[in-house]
């Protein structure tokens, strides 16, 4: 089955420092592109960071630029968000998700086919 | 940044009625949108890439259209699974961006 799974969501101090992660099953993780995307309580979706199937192309929301670092192991078939200098704004369920790719007479795109359930972060005092 | 407008952001519906959300980009993305739907809960799910292409799985109910800067989604019949919240997606630049969502309630 393919699965992603997110961890290491927590209550965090503002000003704090948290590591996300989210593992990869079923499928050929270094094959593919991954993202976060965040969605805060009573929010919508927010899309926070891309990352290349080698991890040589990284993009990054403007507004999240300089806190967050996102990475992956394809190794270990794993997605990690590194997140600096916490704000209560930045609590939110956060989400991996798979890039599929695909073909057509516009050239190549991509859509976000696959989710994890989500993990939650809380920042708060 | 590409700026994705929705409308309605709510938009209340009867089981079996036809209804129509649309998704406006503040520059021409071509076809590169996506829709999903959202579940409190759960996990996204895609029901329609590159703007009119229906994910596997997803239910011929549901279809899409657009180019440029104009897209809709349309579900043909509400089923009471369909009460949701509707997300159009744009995957043109290099970071990508949601509409604010459509939340689709029963009436």
């Amino acid at each position: 089955e393919v699965q992603l799974v997110e961890s290491g969501g927590t209550l965090v101090q503002p000003g704090g420092s948290l590591t996300l992660s989210c593992e990869a099953s079923g499928f050929t993780f270094s094959n593919y592109e991954m993202n976060w995307v965040r969605q805060a309580p009573g929010k919508g979706l927010e899309w926070v960071s891309y990352i290349s199937s080698s991890g040589s192309t990284i993009y990054y929301e403007d507004s999240l630029k300089g806190r967050i670092t996102i990475s992956r192991d394809n190794a270990k078939k794993s997605l990690y968000l590194e997140m600096n200098n916490l704000r209560v704004e930045d609590t939110a369920v956060y989400y991996c998700a798979r890039d599929n790719s695909y073909f057509d007479n516009s050239g190549a795109g991509y859509y976000m086919d696959v989710w994890g359930k989500g993990t939650t972060v809380i920042v708060s005092s | 940044d590409i700026q994705m407008t929705q409308s309605p952001s709510s938009l209340s519906a009867s089981v079996g009625d036809r209804i129509t959300i649309t998704c406006r980009a503040s520059q021409s993305i071509s076809t590169y949108l996506n829709w999903f739907q959202h579940k409190p809960g759960k996990a996204p799910k895609v029901l329609i890439y590159a703007a009119s292409t229906l994910q596997t799985g997803v239910p011929s109910r549901f279809s899409g259209s657009g180019s440029g800067t104009d897209f809709t989604l349309t579900i043909s019949s509400l089923q009471p699974e369909d009460f949701a919240t509707y997300y159009c997606q744009q995957s043109y630049g290099t970071s990508y961006t949601f509409g604010q969502g459509t939340k689709l309630e029963i009436k």
